[in-house]
């Protein structure tokens, strides 16, 4: 398996674009999470799903964030308008089975964003 | 709000030596785990330990667990200069997501 896989690595986009960060899972994993890391406040969750279906958003900034799962193999973090305090390292990770954490999350490679 | 905090925040040491980071959270804990991220990577999973564990052991690795003290720790025996990294834990509470810590930065010198 060639483990989670995140797109694009790097974005650099200007302040008030849209902005789509997208993710494949691991194939058969039935959770998916989003993180968001920064120096400041370290990882912070943003929303997760289990089996396509969003379970808590709570984790999400503001409304400009959203995203979206249409099936097992695919997510979408979707932030518009852009703005600069949104840059960080995104990371999408899966895992599998009952309970959160028992064999522990494969992380993705993550999204740096950079907003100018 | 972080549940995991890790200590210290930056650890420096000689290849050979070991590194032990501890890890102290606030509510009951499932199990908890501790994740290393190299520089510009996505985090790795290490090791979980279950809540009713005291002790594990896995290669260089050795995480121990109080529950009593809510509190852990990691260490890495005989580090290498491939250690450097980041290392968090992460406490799974039962019926929510993993929440990390802020991390442990580890430096070993060659």
């Amino acid at each position: 398996d060639a483990g989670v896989i995140q797109s694009p690595r790097h974005e650099v986009t200007e302040m008030g674009q849209e902005v789509t960060l997208r993710c494949k899972p691991i194939s058969g994993h039935d959770y998916l999470f989003w993180y968001r890391q920064t120096m400041m406040r370290g990882l912070e969750l943003l929303i997760y799903f289990n089996n396509n279906v969003p379970i808590d958003d709570s984790g999400m900034p503001e409304d400009r964030f959203s995203a979206k799962m249409p099936n097992a193999s695919f997510s979408t973090l979707k932030i518009q308008p852009s703005e600069p305090r949104d840059s960080a390292v995104y990371f999408c990770a899966s895992s599998l089975g009952t309970g959160f954490g028992l064999r522990g999350y494969t992380f993705g490679s993550g999204t740096r964003l950079t907003v100018v | 709000s972080q549940q995991g905090e890790e200590d210290p925040q930056a650890l420096s040491i000689q290849e050979g030596e070991n590194a032990t980071m501890n890890c102290s959270y606030k509510t009951s804990i499932n199990n908890l785990q501790w994740y290393r991220q190299n520089s510009g990577r996505g985090l790795v999973h290490l090791i979980l330990i279950r809540s009713n564990e005291r002790e594990k052991h896995s290669g260089r690795l050795r995480v121990t667990l109080d529950t009593s003290k809510k509190s852990s720790s990691l260490l890495i025996t005989a580090s290498r200069a491939a250690d450097t990294a980041s290392y968090f834990c992460a406490t799974d509470g039962g019926n929510t997501p993993l929440v990390f810590g802020k991390g442990t930065r580890l430096s070993v010198i060659a």
